[in-house]
């Protein structure tokens, strides 16, 4: 167990929906990252939070957005949601903005019907 | 732009024996980190070993250990006496060691299987 959790664990939806997913960094970890892992592929990476204020963005749609708050867990919301967003949907935190150490949640299984 | 590439999609070992898994990168940086992760059934991403590229010595953890070639820009893992609890999808991941954007980039991955 990373420490880190998420919520839900899985999320079954029609297209054109709008879902949110939950991360709760570990204790004592200021920094957020979100990956996406499509169907046997590797993970890429969205949005970085540090201490509630975005750090770094990767490949994450306009439809995407995220954010932190104050007791430091982060929401990854998605709208508009299209059959090719299903996927697997990472959480990560480290220490600070300069750790090398992420830790991984468990994931979240989206599937858009 | 830094990539990773995983050329082995699928690699298998007899129980007991050792197996290596290939993870090359291409950078113009002097200073990052590299990664083994390991993605069992359950889909938990699981950190196995890492290598700051400023060390010359070879990371290693239990069974697992790495070969660091900088100049080769390649970074392998061998696992040794293979279990059962090995198999899994294992990725190679890199960052950037100072830099704003700390994202880890990823290679597609190698399934592992273990034979009994």
């Amino acid at each position: 167990d990373s420490g880190v959790t998420q919520t839900p664990k899985h999320l079954i939806t029609a297209t054109g929906q709008r879902v949110t997913l939950r991360c709760s960094p570990r204790s004592g970890d200021l920094s957020v990252y979100w990956y996406q892992q499509s169907l046997d592929q590797g993970l890429q990476f969205l949005i970085q939070y540090y201490n509630g204020e975005e750090r770094a963005k990767g490949n994450i749609l306009e439809r995407f957005s995220a954010q932190q708050f104050p007791d430091l867990h982060s929401e990854l919301n998605l709208s508009s949601l299209e059959l090719g967003d299903s996927a697997l949907y990472f959480c990560a935190s480290s220490t600070r903005d300069v750790s090398y150490e992420q830790y991984f949640g468990p994931g979240t299984r989206l599937t858009v019907t | 732009a830094q990539t990773v590439t995983q050329s082995q999609p699928e690699m298998s070992v007899q129980e007991a024996e050792t197996v290596t898994l290939s993870c090359t990168y291409d950078t113009s940086e002097s200073d990052y980190y590299l990664f083994w992760y390991k993605q069992p059934p359950s889909r938990q991403m699981i950190l196995v070993i890492r290598q700051e590229a400023y060390k010359q010595q070879n990371a290693t953890e239990n069974r697992f250990s790495v070969n660091f070639q900088k100049a080769a820009k390649s970074f392998s893992l061998k696992i040794s006496d293979s279990q059962l609890g090995d198999a899994a999808m294992y990725f190679c991941a890199y960052r950037r060691a100072f830099d704003s954007n700390y994202q880890l980039i990823w290679g597609a991955g190698t399934k592992l299987i273990i034979k009994p």
